[in-house]
């Protein structure tokens, strides 16, 4: 039973190029979290979707940054035109369907972003 | 928004000692949940306590929760040098699903 996978594993990227951070989340959850990690600080939310849709995006910046978790593939995060400010970890995360916020949310291994 | 802070922020101790971490946050949760993550590695979930729930155990490890303080200390108990890694609590609370994460605990266990 594979856990969330997330890939690439590092990814280096110039100044004003994209980036897309790919995440399929385990097998039978429906709901996909992004987060952030700058070095040395914890995780920040960005994004939470289910399947084809957008449930809370509070998180993510107003500009370059968006989000998709279509009916069928992994879920992409995408940044346009990249700066070095966005260079951090992105991890995904899963939890199953339905329930309250009790749900345990499983992580993936993380994108690893470096923008020169 | 509300924010899970660790302390301390960095813990050294002699393999088989005991290590404590608190958290802390400020608002109403319904849940909180421990985190490790080694370096440069994602993060594994350790436990989940809710809301309405006072101590949990899962092997070495022991969480407590004092809501009236909105506090949380993680115990491992004879710890190991495979236990070195940042160690984050992390809170769910209302309708919202994301979690908020700490700082985190930095701990070293020295062999």
């Amino acid at each position: 039973n594979a856990g969330v996978m997330q890939n690439p594993r590092h990814l280096v990227r110039r100044r004003g190029q994209e980036a897309r951070l790919r995440c399929s989340p385990m097998k039978g959850h429906s709901h996909v979290y992004w987060y952030r990690q700058l070095p040395e600080e914890g995780l920040k939310f960005m994004v939470y979707l289910q399947k084809e849709n957008i449930i809370d995006e509070s998180g993510m910046p107003k500009e370059r940054f968006s989000a998709e978790f279509p009916k069928e593939g992994p879920s992409i995060l995408r940044i346009q035109q990249v700066v070095r400010g966005d260079s951090a970890a992105y991890f995904c995360a899963s939890s199953i369907a339905g329930g309250t916020s009790y749900n345990e949310q499983f992580f993936g291994p993380g994108t690893r972003l470096t923008v020169l | 928004s509300q924010q899970g802070e660790e302390d301390p922020q960095a813990l050294s101790i002699q393999e088989g000692e005991n290590a404590t971490m608190n958290c802390s946050y400020k608002t109403s949760i319904n849940n909180l949940q421990w985190y490790r993550q080694n370096s440069g590695r994602g993060l594994v979930h350790l436990i989940l306590i809710r809301s309405n729930e006072r101590e949990k155990h899962s092997g070495r490890l022991r969480v407590t929760l004092d809501t009236s303080k909105k506090s949380s200390s993680l115990l491992i108990t004879a710890s190991r040098a495979a236990d070195t890694a940042s160690y984050f609590c992390a809170t769910g609370s209302g309708s919202a699903r994301q979690l908020t994460f700490g700082s985190g605990t930095q701990l070293t266990v020295l062999p």
